[in-house]
């Protein structure tokens, strides 16, 4: 199975600051890779897929890069709405395998 | 629009048997895989299941051998059959469309399943 290592596992920002989340895939995953959303006793929702193209509707502040093992998730500007976790899935082959989860707090 | 609504989930003793559905509308379900992921309280995600379109099924080794899972086109739904289940399988049980090009998209409200005697 492929391992994603997703870091860090939190952090704490301030309004308007720029945040980076990292994940890393134990083999090559070409561009198979979303990042998912997920705000307190909700579900899930796709910020990324296809490791940079922008899922519609999502703000432009949340950008996607990266492909083979290394990939990134860049919030260029923390808003208040932003508290979530975030995490990383490959869905390269099965079984997909998620990333350990970011857990992203204002300060 | 998409929507993805489960259902069948509760209380269950352990070494007990639980089926989930899901029930799609608002897209062509025979074109997109369907899938199930589950998070435990407190914890992150875990990819369960998922199903082709045509039929054919995938497991995580957590569930290989205990988990069914099947689909009907005719009726635009989605099961889980859930069978030996063990405290750990304590989860919100997530339905999850998606297609193997641009991978998982919607995903429904979840339904709680809690494993206890």
């Amino acid at each position: 199975d492929i391992q994603m290592t997703q870091s860090p596992s939190s952090l704490s920002a301030s309004v308007g600051d720029r945040v980076t989340i990292t994940c890393r895939a134990s083999q090559g995953i070409r561009n198979d890779l979303g990042w998912y959303q997920q705000k307190p006793g909700k579900a899930p929702t796709r910020l990324i897929y296809a490791a940079s193209s922008l899922q519609s509707g999502v703000p432009s502040r949340f950008t996607g890069s990266g492909s083979g093992t290394e990939f990134t998730l860049t919030i260029s500007s923390l808003q208040p709405e932003d508290l979530a976790t975030y995490y990383c899935l490959q869905y390269h082959n099965s079984p997909f395998t998620f990333g350990q989860g970011t857990k992203v707090e204002i300060k | 629009q998409v929507q993805l609504v489960e259902s069948g989930g509760g209380l269950v003793k352990p070494g007990g048997y639980l089926r989930l559905s899901c029930a799609a509308s608002g897209f062509t379900f025979s074109d997109y895989y369907m899938s199930w992921v589950r998070q435990a309280p407190g914890k992150g995600l875990e990819w369960v299941s998922h199903i082709s379109s045509s039929g054919t099924m995938y497991y995580g080794d957590s569930v290989r051998g205990r988990f069914t899972i099947s689909r009907d086109n005719g009726k635009n739904s989605v099961s889980l059959e859930m069978h030996s289940l063990r405290a750990d399988d304590t989860a919100v049980y997530y339905c999850v469309r998606g297609t193997f090009l641009t991978g998982p998209d919607s995903w429904g409200q979840g339904t709680r399943v809690t494993v206890s005697s």
